[in-house]
């Protein structure tokens, strides 16, 4: 599985935008990235994932560069219920395919 | 999204008991489930992938005879931790997939006295 990096934190004042970054330079062609986010002591939460182009749901958006090699979830109006560690995944598709964790970005929506 | 759920939600035990938890897919059907555990502070680390009908297979590092798995139905997987100790105290967490998306429990929170 390609190996991602993130910010270890952020901050975002509520209201805001938050845009948070991952690169997976070793992304495979057929590896979508996925985005989690884990509120303190609850199981982790799907966001959003994707292959190559940009995809936008009720909760986020997901731009992934032309290259894959990085991607951003931004969250367009950032809410102190927000506040959560976001990791960012990647994995081919497919049933028997793990999901492994990197340390992702605790972000911290301030008031 | 599909719904995971837990039990139990926290459990206290004597150092040497064993203990089951129990996750289910409650509104779809998982062929696959995993199995997770969370130190405090730190990233989720998978244990194992559970397969229905067939057994388990265990991430390097992880006892399978210590962390027994059972798959027994579509929406059903256990975890039983044998004789645990206090370093099995952590947050286990399960999940099953669906529709190309793994969908999480809320965790189970074991300590071992």
């Amino acid at each position: 599985d390609a190996k991602t990096t993130q910010p270890p934190s952020m901050d975002c004042a509520e209201g805001r935008a938050a845009n948070l970054p991952c690169n997976h330079s070793t992304i495979s062609g057929n590896e979508y990235v996925y985005w989690y986010r884990q509120i303190h002591s609850q199981g982790p939460q799907y966001i959003i994932h994707g292959l190559k182009n940009n995809e936008t749901n009720e909760m986020a958006s997901l731009i992934i560069t032309e290259d894959r090699k990085s991607s951003t979830l931004i969250l367009p109006h950032a809410t102190l219920r927000d506040t959560a560690v976001y990791y960012c995944i990647v994995r081919p598709l497919g049933t028997g395919n793990q999901f492994y964790f990197g340390t992702g970005t605790s972000l911290t929506v301030i008031p | 999204g599909a719904v995971v759920s837990q039990h139990p939600s926290w459990v206290i035990c004597k150092s040497g008991t064993s203990v089951k938890i129990e996750c289910r897919s409650l509104d779809f059907q998982a062929t696959t489930m995993f199995w997770y555990r969370q130190f405090p502070k730190q990233s989720l680390m998978l244990m194992a992938t559970s397969n229905e009908g067939s057994k388990a297979t265990y991430e390097q590092g992880v006892e399978k005879d210590k962390f027994l798995i059972n798959h027994a139905s579509l929406t059903l997987s256990t975890l039983t931790v044998t004789s645990a100790h206090p370093e099995d105290s952590s947050f286990y967490i399960c999940s099953g997939f669906t529709s190309d998306t793994q969908y999480f429990g809320p965790g189970t929170r074991l300590t071992v006295l």
